[in-house]
């Protein structure tokens, strides 16, 4: 089936370092989520995407939807050891309210 | 902030039994899903409901069964519960129209099977 793939699968970063992951697909999506999740509990949303190119923030998040459409982007500017977690990222067609989850990004910061 | 609630959080049970994990929600969303979840891995859609008496199976297949007789409730139900249904679940629900579809999950049940 479907999947979407992130990258990196997982980083080591110093506290104060900005981070960048992204996600990508086959599939052209017309909806994008950013996801944080902490062990043991649900994923908790960040920032949503509605349109190509959009960049929409979020404190010290940011978001960008690709322009074509295949694609997407966080950014995490002067991360903070409560940035450590599993950064998901969803994709949703046009026309479907379901979300395919990409495999995730492990992040953790080094004080 | 979003309002959905999981019970049991934590549950461990012996093969064979017939278990039901609990969800509600206080937003009074149409659409309501069931992720499962192996620890850090990716979520996979089990089953969505886009209202009551909808129910769907999703692209991962499952032997558990859902219902949606209310909006704010959905649970799910295994049968007969056996090791390899040990995972975590999780449920989600969002009000979506259109390209608006924001999904808002619950804390999770963390199902062991042994």
């Amino acid at each position: 089936g479907q999947q979407l793939n992130q990258s990196p699968q997982s980083m080591f970063i110093q506290e104060g370092e900005d981070v960048s992951m992204n996600c990508t697909s086959s599939s052209i999506f017309n909806t994008w989520l950013w996801y944080k999740q902490d062990p043991g509990e649900g994923p908790v949303l960040l920032i949503a995407l509605y349109k190509a190119g959009e960049l929409t923030s979020n404190g010290r998040l940011t978001a960008q939807f690709g322009i074509t459409r295949k694609d997407s982007f966080l950014n995490i500017s002067a991360s903070i050891p409560s940035d450590v977690g599993i950064y998901f990222c969803a994709g949703s067609t046009s026309g479907t309210y379901k979300y395919i989850f990409g495999t995730g990004t492990r992040l953790k910061v080094l004080a | 902030e979003a309002d959905i609630y999981q019970t049991p959080r934590y549950l461990v049970i012996g093969t064979g039994k017939k278990i039901t994990l609990e969800c509600s929600q206080t937003m009074g969303h149409d659409k309501m899903y069931w992720y499962q979840q192996d620890p850090g891995m990716e979520l996979h859609l089990i089953h969505y409901s886009y209202g009551v008496n909808s129910t769907e199976k999703g692209d991962l297949s499952s032997e558990s069964t859902v219902s949606r007789i209310r909006t704010e409730h959905f649970p799910l139900t295994l049968e007969s519960a056996r090791p390899s249904h040990t995972s975590q679940y999780l449920c989600a629900s969002s009000e979506a129209s259109g390209n608006y579809n924001e999904q808002f999950f619950g804390p999770g049940t963390r199902l062991t099977v042994l």
